[in-house]
């Protein structure tokens, strides 16, 4: 059965550093998000993605945070300068069509020192 | 604005009970609706979702849930629990048009004991 991939699992990283988290969506489908869930909170939505731009994002996705959708099978989220807050589980979901289920990949784990 | 309520944070039931989860939602016409179950270190995984049709929809694992339109309800049901249904478990709702983005309530964390 096809499945959402996300890698690293888990990446650790010092503040103000970059991160890029990658992902794998299922191949035929067409819409991409990210959520991200905060030890003990609720997941949120960040953005989602559809024809290599932007069609929503949240409050929670400034200017730090980019997504890429660089070739014909990854999904990038990229954060330039990391803060203390942004250390989450941070997971990538595909759909085929916007109002349809989406999937969610494992997750990777970002602590930020 | 969309809005997801899981009045319990923390339920305890004993392996072999039913269980009930319960989860109200707020959304202005007749949204889409899922129950996620994420295991301890572990991503999302899909239990259930209802689009239309049948009020009653039946998912893996024996879970089944329940559309309820007048109570703004979509509570997750199971007849009898295994010890393997401890996890995490949220109820989610989406708009039925357009590109909107899964909104999700708090979660229900399910501890079974034997």
């Amino acid at each position: 059965e096809p499945e959402v991939t996300q890698t690293p699992s888990h990446q650790v990283t010092q503040m103000g550093q970059e991160v890029i988290l990658r992902c794998v969506p299922i191949s035929n489908h067409l819409y991409f998000y990210w959520y991200r869930q905060i030890l003990g909170q609720k997941v949120e939505f960040l953005v989602s993605f559809y024809n290599n731009e932007i069609s929503e994002k949240s409050e929670i996705f400034d200017d730090q945070f980019s997504v890429e959708r660089p070739d014909g099978s990854n999904f990038t989220l990229k954060i330039r300068s990391t803060k203390l807050e942004d250390s989450a589980m941070y997971f990538c979901a595909s759909s085929l069509v916007a109002t349809d289920t989406q999937y969610f990949g494992p997750g990777t784990r970002l602590t930020v020192l | 604005a969309q809005s997801v309520t899981q009045p319990d944070i923390h339920i305890t039931v004993s392996e072999g009970a039913s269980l009930e989860l319960r989860c109200n939602y707020s959304y202005g016409a007749t949204p889409y609706l899922f129950w996620y179950v994420q295991s301890p270190g572990q991503g999302l995984q899909l239990l259930l979702k209802y689009f239309s049709g049948d009020t009653l929809v039946q998912g893996i694992k024996g879970f089944e849930a329940e559309f309820k339109r007048s109570q703004s309800s979509f509570n997750l049901r199971k007849p009898s629990v295994h010890w393997s249904d401890a996890a995490e478990y949220f109820c989610a709702v989406v708009g039925n048009s357009g590109n909107t983005p899964l909104v999700f309530g708090k979660g229900t964390r399910l501890s079974v004991i034997a």
